[in-house]
């Protein structure tokens, strides 16, 4: 069955520090895809990234980067230079299948920056 | 992209009530699915609505309680009904945009008192 664990609950820090955003997952499809979505305050999910299962190539956005493994079931986000307008729930998912129709999300990471 | 509407954006419901939710698309869609965000949880797939079919259920979702409507490639609707405190939730439409991206709509705020 498919999983995805964020085991970072909340992370809080200063402005301006990086910060990785852990997200590690389970499925037995041999194509499938990854996301990111952010959901800030105002409770609207924003879709920030799609990976599919072969390509593995890191990809950067701005300050945004995201770090694809497959060898360790990992698909971590990372922030650099955070802003106080980052702060928001994080989420990862994950497609159940091929078809990225069905997805399911992980917990959640709570992100706080302090000014 | 798809922009995504979604009507009420909250309200506030007594016990044994039902409510519709209503989703509108700017595009047509071919898929169109329900969510559940209980308060500080992650989202869990209530259904999938296809135009034209009975829409397909998760585990856990019966259609008794989250009836859907899918009159066109644009819009389907999402009832909570005989509601208890358990279904206070934010509930969010999503479509399936391109092939691989899903979208969503700002979510509906329930609280069920």
């Amino acid at each position: 069955a498919q999983k995805v664990t964020q085991a970072q609950t909340e992370i809080s820090v200063v402005e301006k520090e990086d910060v990785t955003l852990d997200c590690v997952y389970e499925t037995r499809d041999t194509t499938y895809y990854l996301f990111w979505y952010k959901q800030p305050p105002s409770g609207e999910l924003v879709f920030l990234i799609r990976r599919n299962s072969f390509d593995e190539q890191n990809e950067i956005s701005g300050r945004y980067s995201w770090n694809f493994q497959k060898s360790t079931s990992s698909f971590n986000f990372t922030i650099t230079a955070s802003q106080v307008v980052d702060s928001a729930v994080y989420f990862c998912a994950l497609s159940k299948g091929s078809s990225a129709s069905k997805i399911i999300f992980g917990s959640g990471t709570r992100l706080s920056i302090r000014p | 992209s798809a922009v995504i509407s979604q009507k009420p954006s909250r309200d506030i419901c007594q016990r044994g009530t039902s409510l519709t939710i209503q989703c509108q698309v700017d595009s047509q869609v071919t898929m169109m699915f329900w969510y559940r965000q209980q308060p500080g949880q992650s989202l869990t797939l209530i259904a999938t609505a296809n135009q034209g079919s009975e829409a397909t259920y998760e585990s856990g979702f019966v259609i008794d309680k989250f009836p859907i409507s899918r009159p066109n490639l644009t819009f389907s609707t999402l009832t909570v009904s005989n509601m208890s405190p358990e279904d206070s939730s934010i509930y969010l439409c999503s479509v399936q945009a391109g092939t691989y991206e899903q979208y969503f709509g700002p979510g509906t705020r329930l609280t069920v008192t």
